[in-house]
């Protein structure tokens, strides 16, 4: 079986910083996902990419940058913390192009900001 | 655009109770459905998914779900619920195979009691 790493487990931030969560797949999985999780509003998309070095908006990706320079790493990018914030962001990744496939999920990288 | 409605926040039933938990989604076409559950502190794992075929799905640990196109629904079910069934239910669409991106539900908090 294989496993989704995600770093840092918990994040303190300040407002305006830029935080880097990273997320590591040995499942070989061509698809990997980040989506934020915020208390009454489920899971929304933030990115998405299908393969190495591609990159795909999801609904919520204003004020996020990702990176896949690796087909086992995902990275996203938290371009300026705003204060008050707290969610659950989780990295996920599938077979094939996605859709139709399980994702398997890790446990999450818990951001606050001071 | 594909949506996912989970109308109920909070559910609490009693063990041995049975239980059903509501999905609603808005889509086009017919879709790809999954329920996927998130125990305390665990990453979400996938309960059951349904490929267009037949309408009731069985999933793991006795769950099983009903896809309904006339109703736009596919809710999930239980005969008799265990205490560990204790988490939250995330119910989600995609638009089929090869079409990356997976939309989820506000998600349901499934209490119970003993």
């Amino acid at each position: 079986g294989g496993i989704i790493t995600q770093t840092p487990k918990f994040l303190i931030g300040q407002e305006g910083q830029k935080l880097t969560l990273k997320c590591q797949q040995n499942f070989n999985h061509d698809t990997m996902y980040w989506y934020r999780q915020d208390s009454g509003k489920g899971l929304r998309l933030i990115y998405y990419s299908i393969t190495e070095n591609d990159l795909q908006k999801g609904d919520l990706s204003e004020g996020y940058d990702a990176s896949r320079e690796k087909k086992s790493s995902f990275s996203l990018t938290v371009t300026s913390a705003q204060k008050n914030e707290m969610a659950v962001f989780l990295c996920a990744s599938s077979i094939g192009s996605g859709g139709s496939e399980r994702l398997f999920f890790g446990h999450g990288t818990k951001l606050s900001v001071l | 655009a594909q949506s996912v409605t989970q109308p109920d926040a909070r559910v609490t039933v009693s063990e041995g109770a049975s239980l059903q938990l509501r999905c609603k989604y808005s889509y086009f076409g017919t879709p790809y459905l999954f329920w996927y559950v998130q125990y305390p502190r665990q990453g979400l794992q996938l309960l059951l998914k349904y490929y267009p075929g037949d309408p009731v799905v069985q999933g793991v640990n006795g769950f099983e779900a009903e896809f309904s196109k006339s109703n736009s629904s596919f809710h999930l079910r239980k005969a008799s619920v265990h205490w560990s069934d204790w988490a939250v239910y995330f119910c989600a669409v995609s638009m089929g195979h090869n079409q990356g991106k997976l939309i989820f539900g506000q998600g349901t908090k499934l209490s119970i009691k003993p």
